[in-house]
């Protein structure tokens, strides 16, 4: 298997620009996580879908920030619009079952909003 | 609320020396408890994980780690370190919730 796949790896971007990052994660995997890691804030959980359906989005920080599921391959997290400090890696994890099991990280995108 | 402690943001030390990262956990119920490890520009990669038995868990590069319930810790431990054991680690819990709560992670930097 190729692991968790995300794209970009490296993102750009203009203050006021929506931005869209992308997760596949691994088949079969019924869990995908989106995680925010900056030097302030280290690690924080933004957003986990179960079979599809967002369980727990208590970590989005505002209303610019969005993320869907449409099917169990593929999802997205978008920001409209950007802020600087929505500088930061943005890591996508995937897990077959809930937490005992292990969760494997993308390589993460690494966005920069100037 | 459940929480996860690493007290030390930074560990310096020579490359063949014994090294141990703490971590505390404060939840008053069973936990699970996992070590993961990020290298430079990549994601994070389970080192290793307690869910029940034996209290002494070993996992991948000869890291191992001591689940100690009357003093909530897991701390990850190894004999001997290698240069490309710099990185930085995370202790993470969960109890009965999907979400896996992260330490604030600890950088390992091994000297030659």
């Amino acid at each position: 298997d190729a692991g968790v796949i995300q794209s970009p790896r490296h993102e750009v971007t203009e203050m006021g620009q929506e931005v869209t990052l992308r997760c596949k994660p691994i088949s079969g995997h019924d869990y995908l996580f989106w995680y925010r890691q900056t030097m302030m804030r280290g690690l924080e959980l933004l957003i986990y879908f179960n079979n599809n359906v967002p369980i727990d989005d208590s970590g989005m920080p505002e209303d610019r920030f969005s993320a869907k599921m449409p099917n169990a391959s593929f999802s997205t997290l978008k920001i409209q619009p950007s802020e600087p400090r929505d500088s930061a890696v943005y890591f996508c994890a995937s897990s077959f079952g809930q937490g005992a099991y292990e969760q494997y990280f993308g390589p993460g995108t690494r966005l920069t909003v100037t | 609320a459940q929480s996860v402690t690493q007290l030390d943001s930074q560990v310096p030390v020579f490359e063949e020396a014994p090294v141990e990262l703490r971590c505390n956990y404060s939840s008053s119920v069973s936990v699970y408890l996992f070590w993961y490890v990020q290298y430079p520009n990549q994601g994070l990669q389970l080192l290793l994980k307690y869910l029940s038995g034996s209290t002494l868990v070993k996992g991948i590069n000869g890291f191992e780690a001591e689940f100690n319930k009357s003093q909530t810790s897991f701390h990850l431990r190894k004999p001997s370190v290698h240069i490309s054991d710099t990185a930085e680690y995370f202790c993470a819990a969960t109890v009965d919730t999907d979400k896996l709560i992260f330490g604030t992670g600890t950088r390992l930097q091994v000297f030659p």
